[in-house]
């Protein structure tokens, strides 16, 4: 699986955007890019993922650049609940393969 | 539809017992991974099944560690002698297919410690 890179931390106001970078200069044509969260010492939470393109559902936006080597996931009116480590992780279509956690970034919504 | 069933969720043992999680995939999920969390550490992935089947267990400790999957019933990981550094909190996930396309959910976790 290809490596992910994220800043270790943000912060952002509630009510705003809370817009989160991924690169995954590495990632292969037929790996998927998926995002999760963690609050505190909760079990990992899925939040979207995609392939090609831009993804939306009731939690996120994801939004991948069109060469695929970085992407964003948007959630569009943080709240204080969305304070979590969130981890972009790339995952083969491969028989099964596994994801694979990093470091992820820790979201800090602050009132 | 339940989720990921874990349990017990909190388990305390002392050093050489023997401890045994187990976990219920979702209705209709027959793959299931294990994942262990040390404290302030990350996710790490231990193993991979499919109904009866081990089929990735490269994040498995070679010793005390194992893990089953029966055609009836839930997964079990089991951690024989104990020791301090076994505590963690081990989550489980299941997903409906082992395609890279299929979500993998995961239960809340166990957490073990080890006195």
């Amino acid at each position: 699986d290809a490596k992910t890179t994220q800043p270790p931390s943000m912060d952002c106001a509630e009510g705003r955007a809370a817009n989160l970078p991924c690169n995954h200069s590495t990632i292969s044509g037929n790996e998927y890019v998926y995002w999760y969260r963690q609050i505190h010492s909760q079990g990992p939470q899925y939040i979207i993922h995609g392939l090609k393109n831009n993804e939306t559902n009731e939690m996120a936006s994801l939004i991948i650049t069109e060469d695929r080597k970085s992407s964003t996931l948007i959630l569009p009116h943080a709240t204080l609940r969305d304070t979590a480590v969130y981890y972009c992780i790339v995952r083969a279509e491969t028989s099964g393969s596994r994801l694979t956690f990093g470091e992820g970034t820790q979201l800090t919504v602050n009132p | 539809n339940a989720g990921v069933m874990q349990n017990p969720r909190h388990l305390v043992r002392r050093r050489g017992q023997e401890a045994r999680l187990r976990c219920s995939p979702m209705k209709g999920h027959s793959h299931v991974y294990w994942y262990r969390q040390l404290p302030e550490e990350g996710l790490k992935f231990m193993v991979y099944l499919q109904k009866e089947n081990i089929i990735d267990e490269s994040g498995m400790p070679k010793e005390r560690f194992s893990a089953e999957f029966p055609k009836e019933g839930p997964s079990i990981l089991r951690i024989q002698q104990v020791v301090r550094g076994d505590s963690a909190a081990y989550f489980c996930a299941s997903s409906l297919s082992n395609s890279g396309a299929n979500v993998l959910t995961f239960g809340a976790g166990s957490r073990l410690t080890v006195l």
